[in-house]
């Protein structure tokens, strides 16, 4: 069954000290895992795409790596605007749909 | 602002009671998935719609029906709510190219049922 973990379920840092989230997954056929952030009551709001083991992608403080079963996505110098809890999603094989980790919630105080 | 807006924002039924959600998806997608997502927990897939017909359903029982119209708009059907139907419902909208599918998201409607 495809299935997707995040890790930690939460996470408090002091402000300016960086830190990586993980997403592992276990899917036929990745098609691609996608982070996203999310703030309190509000949609999911797309941060990245990655298709395969390797690649690499940057957002401002926000840095997000893929390998064959899991991906980070590290955060550095945070301030508190990146509190907020962070998904990760999966789509695998021909289904569009996607298939999401509980999120990883990240408080960030100044 | 993704450009997908949802309708309503905040709505309270009572169990048994009938409940229509609305999307309106980003201008050029042809594409809607909802998704219910309970408090503390990732989103879950309910259904997807592409050029108004169903093309997946996730592991929800027959009484979540849907629809989309030509303008690719969206609804979600729920009847006889339960308790456990109280989440956030959100939809998302997309452009299905290859393997490139990026869902930007609504802001939510958030169910209770009391």
């Amino acid at each position: 069954e495809d299935q997707v973990t995040q890790s930690p379920e939460a996470l408090r840092l002091q402000e300016g000290e960086s830190s990586s989230l993980n997403c592992s997954y276990t899917v036929s056929g990745l098609r691609g895992l996608f982070w996203y952030r999310q703030d309190p009551g509000k949609g999911p709001e797309f941060l990245f795409t990655l298709y395969s083991a390797g690649e690499e992608k940057e957002k401002e403080r926000l840095k997000a790596t893929l390998t064959k079963k899991e991906s980070f996505l590290h955060i550095t110098a945070p301030k508190p605007e990146d509190s907020a809890t962070y998904l990760c999603a999966v789509q695998a094989g021909s289904n569009y749909q996607l298939i999401w980790g509980a999120g990883t919630k990240l408080i960030i105080k100044p | 602002e993704t450009g997908v807006t949802q309708s309503p924002t905040h709505l309270i039924k009572t169990r048994g009671q009938q409940v229509t959600l609305r999307c309106s998806s980003q201008s050029g997608h042809n594409t809607v998935s909802w998704y219910q997502q309970a408090l503390g927990q990732g989103p879950q897939f309910i259904f997807q719609y592409y050029r108004e017909e169903e093309n997946g359903r996730g592991n929800f029982p027959p009484r979540f029906s849907g629809l989309q119209f030509p303008n690719y708009s969206s609804e979600l059907n729920v009847n006889a709510l339960e308790l456990d139907d109280s989440a956030l419902y959100l939809c998302a909208s997309s452009i299905p190219r290859g393997h490139n599918t990026e869902a930007f998201f609504g802001q939510g409607t958030r169910l209770t049922v009391v």
